[in-house]
């Protein structure tokens, strides 16, 4: 069975601050994406990694593949209370095979 | 460009009763994949099918679930039956036929949230 295991899986933080979420599996993956997801509505679809060591930035989000492209972190910086959501890693398996992350239930206090 | 489309967006049902879902991908997008999300939980994936093929149904209970995606209309996910426990937000989302397989994105809709009786 693949998985990839996210972590934390609850974070609370005042605004402001910073913090970063983890991706982690024993499989390589041809690609990793990043969705969030707010209440009552479907994931949307943050970035796409393909490359081993790969980083991305989006505004005060930073998204890194692993250079073994098993695993990946997304880091954000000066937290806001908008950022506030379900954070959702799945990694790409085959020509349309997801393997999902639980996902991180982020909250950003004001 | 109109996004992935879901309707109902609520659906009730009483028990033993049929629930249909409706999911009408991105314009250009032939591929479509169903999911099931518990409160609070992650995503299961249910079943992939392209324009009149299932592709890949292993997510999907064997008994009672059906999915269809025919040649011309939306793709339909049926729950016959249905029971306190089928009660979830079901989601479904498209992928284009061409581009970087590499890349696997899948574009979401907002949901089907169904409660059961």
């Amino acid at each position: 069975t693949q998985l990839l295991e996210q972590s934390p899986q609850f974070l609370s933080i005042q605004e402001g601050e910073n913090l970063t979420v983890y991706c982690n599996s024993s499989s390589v993956f041809s690609s990793l994406q990043w969705y969030r997801q707010e209440p009552g509505e479907g994931p949307v679809l943050l970035v796409t990694v393909v490359t081993g060591g790969e980083v991305k930035k989006l505004k005060r989000l930073t998204f890194q593949f692993g250079d073994a492209r098993k695993d990946s972190s997304l880091h954000i910086t000066a937290a806001q209370p908008g950022d506030t959501g379900l954070y959702l890693c799945a990694g790409g398996r085959s020509n349309y095979q997801l393997i999902w992350g639980a996902g991180t239930k982020l909250i950003i206090k004001p | 460009n109109a996004g992935v489309m879901q309707n109902p967006r609520h659906l009730v049902r009483r028990r033993g009763q049929e629930a249909r879902l409706r999911c009408s991908p991105m314009k250009g997008h032939s591929h479509v994949y169903w999911y099931r999300q518990l409160p609070e939980e992650g995503l299961k994936f249910m079943v992939y099918l392209q324009k009149e093929n299932i592709i890949d149904e292993s997510g999907m209970p064997k008994e009672r679930f059906s999915a269809e995606f025919p040649k011309e209309g939306p793709s339909i996910l049926r729950i016959q039956q249905v029971v306190r426990g089928d009660s979830a937000a079901y989601f479904c989302a498209s992928s284009p036929e061409t581009g970087a397989p590499s890349r696997n994105e899948q574009f979401f809709g907002p949901g089907t949230r169904l409660t059961v009786l």
